[in-house]
């Protein structure tokens, strides 16, 4: 089946520091992946995507690159600030498919 | 654009109480959504719909109903809510952009229902 496993929060960390949250994914075929992310008291929004191997998206200083050999789209910054935190969901769109499946969420926290 | 709207932002049911949430998006979209989202678990999809008058059983459907009358709008009916209903619920929107295959989802902001 597709499923998408994301690192477990809650992660805290300073201003400026270098932020990875490890993403991976089992799937049939060719997904696609996202990162979408949740502000307090809001829904989710696409922050990037890939939709091949290889693939790097991008998106406020945020990078994820889709790794087929290792199954995974670990999201980046190199250096978060306080209105990075948030709630990060990994998730994918199996091929063809109409709907996503999502990671259980993974709580950033960015102190000054 | 208003995007995707949901009706209400916040209600308390007593258990047995029914309810419907309303999701309304303006976009045009054929896909419409509706998810839960519990502490630890991520998104769940509950049920979902591909064009008016179309609903079909996502992850989590027991316990719900739907109904698609109108593209625009997808409802979302709890008609004996329990306590392991108490969650934030989320509607969301797609369109597939056949020549381009560009795909997302733009979500509503959320209902939060608690069921005591």
């Amino acid at each position: 089946g597709n499923s998408v496993t994301q690192m477990e929060g809650p992660v805290t960390l300073s201003e400026e520091a270098f932020l990875t949250i490890n993403c991976t994914y089992t799937a049939t075929g060719y997904p696609s992946l996202f990162w979408y992310v949740q502000y307090p008291g809001e829904g989710l929004q696409l922050l990037l995507k890939a939709t091949k191997a290889d693939d790097k998206g991008s998106n406020k200083g945020f990078e994820a690159t889709y790794r087929k050999e290792t199954t995974s789209f670990h999201l980046e910054k190199g250096s978060v600030q306080v209105s990075d935190s948030a709630v990060y969901f990994c998730a994918l769109r199996p091929l063809r498919a109409q709907k996503l499946v999502f990671g259980q969420g993974t709580r950033l926290t960015i102190n000054p | 654009n208003a995007g995707v709207t949901q009706t209400p932002k916040f209600r308390v049911l007593k258990t047995g109480q029914s309810m419907t949430l309303l999701c309304a998006q303006d976009m045009n979209h054929e896909y419409m959504y509706w998810y839960r989202q519990d502490p630890g678990m991520g998104l769940r999809l509950i049920h979902y719909s591909v064009g008016e008058g179309t609903t079909a059983k996502g992850e989590v459907p027991d316990g719900y109903n739907v109904s698609r009358l109108k593209k625009q709008n997808f409802l979302l009916g709890l008609e004996s809510a329990a306590p392991s209903q108490t969650s934030v619920y989320f509607c969301a929107s797609s369109q597939l952009e056949r020549t381009s295959g560009r795909y997302e989802q733009y979500f509503g902001p959320g209902t939060r229902l608690t069921v005591t």
